[in-house]
């Protein structure tokens, strides 16, 4: 089993200020991506990133994959009440399953 | 525009009663999954579907069955429904030519056996 060890579990900041999230294994993966899940609801695709080192930017999101593809970060500045919600980092595999595995999430509360 | 839908979305069960959970989408996809979460554990693959006629389980699939009849549906049957099984569970799909593996989730079933 390839498993993916979200940190910190939990995280509660004020509004305005910067924080990272981070998510890690031993394994290689093909891809990564990270999900935001509100109360009741599915999860939601924020971010797919493919190549080592690479760095993407949504807003004031900034996700970096791994050089090796083993590990991901995501960076949110500047957050906002709107930001709350489990944010889960998950790892593909090659092949024609594309199966998917999850981290356990991080719990993010942003107090106005 | 529905994308995945599941139904229903709470259900109490009792201890060897048995149900299925229903999942439709109207995406064209071809893969579909079924995941349950619980808390501070993530999401965990129980079976998917790379198409009509064809399933495989996933990392944790007993106790539960899946058919895959018609590319939109993909439904969880639980036949003796146990404790264990109380969870929140989520249908995915995929589409056919998806570079990598993004997944489009319902909004999940609340199911507490008691």
């Amino acid at each position: 089993t390839q498993l993916l060890e979200q940190s910190p579990q939990f995280l509660s900041i004020q509004e305005g200020e910067n924080l990272t999230v981070y998510c890690n294994s031993s394994s290689v993966f093909s891809s990564l991506q990270w999900y935001r899940q509100e109360p009741g609801e599915g999860p939601v695709l924020l971010v797919t990133v493919v190549t080592g080192g690479e760095v993407k930017k949504l807003k004031r999101l900034t996700f970096q994959f791994g050089d090796a593809r083993k590990d991901s970060s995501l960076h949110i500045t500047a957050a906002q009440p709107g930001d709350t919600g489990l944010y889960l980092c998950a790892g593909a595999r090659g092949g024609s399953a594309r199966q998917l595995t999850f981290g356990s999430g991080t719990q993010l509360t942003v107090l106005p | 525009n529905a994308g995945v839908t599941q139904t229903p979305k709470f259900r109490i069960l009792k201890i060897g009663q048995s149900m299925t959970l229903q999942c439709t989408q109207d995406m064209n996809h071809n893969y579909m999954y079924w995941y349950r979460q619980d808390p501070g554990m993530g999401l965990k693959l129980i079976y998917y579907s790379v198409g009509a006629g064809i399933t495989d389980k996933g990392e944790v699939p007993n106790g539960y069955n899946v058919s895959r009849s018609t590319t939109e549906d993909f439904p969880l049957r639980l036949e003796l429904a146990a404790p264990s099984q109380t969870s929140v569970y989520f249908c995915a799909s995929s589409p056919p030519r998806a570079l990598n593996t993004e997944a489009f989730f319902g909004q999940g079933t609340r199911l507490t056996v008691v």
